[in-house]
């Protein structure tokens, strides 16, 4: 399958301090990367959705100011958590798909963000 | 709003003994997909299941969606602990919808 690679891993950070993770389609252009929140022995939460060139579409109840989502090239979406709190601290995962068809996501490794 | 009820949440087994794991929705998903989860690393696709009915294989792994398409299982045989790890399973809507609606896992422990 295709490669996503997501960095970093791991992340600690202060509170009020931002933190930006990627998300980069390795061997294909991602027309649309999404971003997903995962907390300890729960699912994945999907928290936007997004297509290059083009905003990000969040879901209900995600602050779109909180967490900023740049999908600026085919190969390359950022997940920025803006004045970072302990309740942010969560396991962030991505995936992408190319596009045309009914092409299948490919998802990163993910990564597990503290803040203290 | 798309809900998959995965069950059971939780499942400990010894080597060797057989399992079914279940995801069920009142609604209808144009595929299911099956991923396993390792901790601390994302989600590994298993299988994308598509037609009602359909039957796949994977090793000891046995796939199925249901006629409705609303529902789907998987079926271990022979666990092995190698196994263990959170199973997901998750549905997409429509055709030319490519949005993912997860179940809740299921975290299952293979006993040596």
């Amino acid at each position: 399958g295709a490669v996503v690679s997501q960095h970093p891993s791991r992340v600690i950070c202060k509170s009020g301090t931002s933190v930006k993770i990627e998300c980069r389609s390795l061997d294909f252009q991602a027309t649309t990367m999404f971003w997903y929140r995962q907390f300890p022995k729960k699912s994945l939460m999907l928290m936007a959705t997004s297509n290059e060139g083009s905003k990000a579409t969040y879901e209900q109840g995600v602050e779109k100011d909180k967490f900023l989502i740049n999908h600026a090239s085919l190969t390359l979406s950022t997940l920025t958590v803006t004045s970072a709190h302990p309740e942010d601290s969560s396991f962030y995962i991505c995936s992408a798909r190319g596009g045309g068809g009914d092409t299948e996501a490919f998802f990163g490794q993910g990564t597990r963000l503290t803040v203290v | 709003t798309q809900l998959l009820e995965q069950s059971p949440q939780f499942l400990s087994i010894q080597e060797g003994e057989n399992l079914t794991v279940y995801c069920n929705s009142s609604s209808v998903f144009s595929s299911l997909q099956w991923y396993r989860q390792e901790p601390g690393e994302g989600p590994v696709l298993l299988v994308t299941v598509v037609t009602g009915g359909e039957v796949k294989k994977l090793k000891r792994l046995t796939f199925q969606f249901g006629d409705a398409r609303k529902d789907s299982s998987l079926h271990i045989t022979a666990a092995q602990p190698g196994d263990t790890g959170l199973y997901l399973c998750a549905g997409r809507g429509g055709a030319g919808s490519y949005q993912l609606t997860f179940g809740k896992g299921t975290k299952l422990s293979v006993i040596p």
